[in-house]
């Protein structure tokens, strides 16, 4: 079990340019989750998948955010065309995903700065 | 838009004292409800993770109750130590699988 791993750790872009973060989960879990946690609020839903279909994306994400998991391994999220209210800690979070009790295992995050 | 609330949202207790946190959530569609910890500079750590109404679960110095009927659940930490010092987070799991985190409760053990 080598953990989950997000890359890059940090990212610094100026606005209006694409970024793209990855996320290995653990190899034999099912689940991918996408959350963004800022300053002073919890960890806020983006989407997650069951292998690689993505079952939900937030509704408060606007089409500037995509996430695919293609073959139900990695994940990418991608942010275009940059805000500055899209900065935040991005964190990717994986579940064995056999039934409802199955626990998220976290990665670091990607600390995203959008100047 | 669902609502998971923790409180209190910060709290800060001497080595030794005992505490505890409280996680409301609706009390409908529940599947399972998560606690976390979560210290500064590493990723969140799954602590429990609860189904039942009624349900208790330890580990160590710390426990966690859970009452579905009412929406509520208790997180206790006997004894704390400074290694305790963390943000807490609760989250509700419903029929789809999606968990919705709350704010959180940081704790501050001082020595």
């Amino acid at each position: 079990d080598t953990g989950v791993s997000q890359n890059p750790r940090h990212k610094i872009t100026k606005r209006g340019q694409n970024v793209t973060f990855r996320c290995d989960p653990i190899s034999e879990h099912n689940r991918l989750y996408w959350y963004r946690q800022t300053l002073g609020q919890g960890p806020e839903f983006l989407t997650y998948f069951q292998n690689e279909a993505q079952l939900e994306k937030s509704r408060l994400l606007s089409d500037r955010f995509s996430a695919e998991r293609p073959k139900g391994s990695f994940s990418t999220l991608e942010i275009q065309r940059t805000e500055q209210g899209d900065s935040a800690m991005y964190l990717c979070a994986s579940s064995l995903g056999l039934n409802y009790n199955s626990p998220l295992h976290f990665g670091n995050g990607t600390r995203l700065t959008v100047t | 838009i669902l609502n998971v609330e923790q409180s209190p949202q910060s709290l800060h207790v001497q080595e030794g004292d005992s505490t505890n946190f409280t996680c409301s959530f609706p009390s409908s569609n529940f599947y399972a409800l998560h606690w976390y910890r979560w210290e500064t500079a590493k990723s969140p750590e799954a602590l429990f993770v609860m189904t039942l109404n009624g349900d208790e679960k330890k580990k160590g110095r710390i426990s966690a109750t859970l009452n579905t009927k009412e929406g509520y659940s208790y997180l206790y930490i006997k004894g704390s130590q400074p290694e305790d010092s963390a943000t807490y987070l609760c989250a509700f799991e419903g029929s789809n699988y999606k968990l919705t985190f709350g704010k959180g409760t940081l704790l501050t053990v001082n020595p």
